[in-house]
């Protein structure tokens, strides 16, 4: 079965531009989660999206946004970068988004606002 | 509200050394809780988890037990490798919407 899988793997921005991301998650699997990872502060929740509907959200600005669609691939959009939204983006997905699965990583997007 | 602790590192080992890598959280109710492994240049991978007190997750010679008592979940292998050179994230959720606290991670080095 064929794991998570992000696009672009790289990316460079400017700041003041916008970007949109994307993921697919393992086949079957309807809950996908997004996390931002820098050196500063680690890993951190974004949002998690269960058959096209966000169910939970981490704290970030409005900046930042997703959905999902019918197929459960997810976007994520980041409108106004800044130099500080350089990161490396994860997105996780799941069977159902329970508490006691497991997530299942994709090898992350590296983007770089310049 | 949630978060985790851990000892952040860098810790150096010499092959086939002993492994401990602490975990602490803070938490309310019964929360799962996850060790996840990260290598270079790659997203993380799960190690191994428990869902619930007194569980004993295990995986390629690493072990946690979940000890509700000191709210802990410390990380053991008895003989680290140097392919076990990675950093390593503490984890645990609690509640539907995957929202995972991670703890700051701790990288391991193996010098062989």
């Amino acid at each position: 079965k064929a794991g998570v899988t992000q696009t672009p793997r790289y990316l460079i921005k400017t700041r003041g531009q916008q970007v949109t991301l994307s993921c697919s998650p393992i086949s079957g699997h309807r809950s996908v989660s997004w996390y931002q990872q820098t050196p500063g502060q680690g890993l951190q929740f974004l949002f998690e999206y269960f058959s096209e509907t966000q169910r939970n959200k981490g704290n970030f600005p409005g900046r930042f946004s997703g959905r999902q669609f019918s197929n459960s691939r997810s976007e994520m959009n980041v409108s106004t970068l800044e130099l500080g939204d350089s990161a490396l983006y994860l997105c996780a997905s799941s069977l159902a988004g329970t508490g006691k699965e497991t997530q299942y990583f994709g090898p992350g997007t590296r983007l770089l606002v310049l | 509200g949630d978060s985790v602790t851990q000892m952040e590192g860098p810790v150096t080992l010499s092959e086939e050394a002993f492994l401990t890598i602490n975990c602490t959280y803070t938490a309310t109710g019964y929360p799962s809780l996850f060790w996840y492994v990260q290598y270079p240049g790659e997203g993380l991978q799960l190690l191994l988890k428990a869902t619930k007190a007194d569980d004993k997750g295990s995986n390629k010679g690493f072990e946690a037990t979940y000890r509700k008592e000191t709210t802990s979940f410390h990380l053991e292998k008895g003989s680290v490798q140097v392919s076990d050179s990675a950093v390593y994230f503490c984890a645990l959720t609690r509640d539907y919407g995957q929202n995972f606290v991670f703890g700051p991670g701790t990288r391991l080095s193996v010098l062989p």
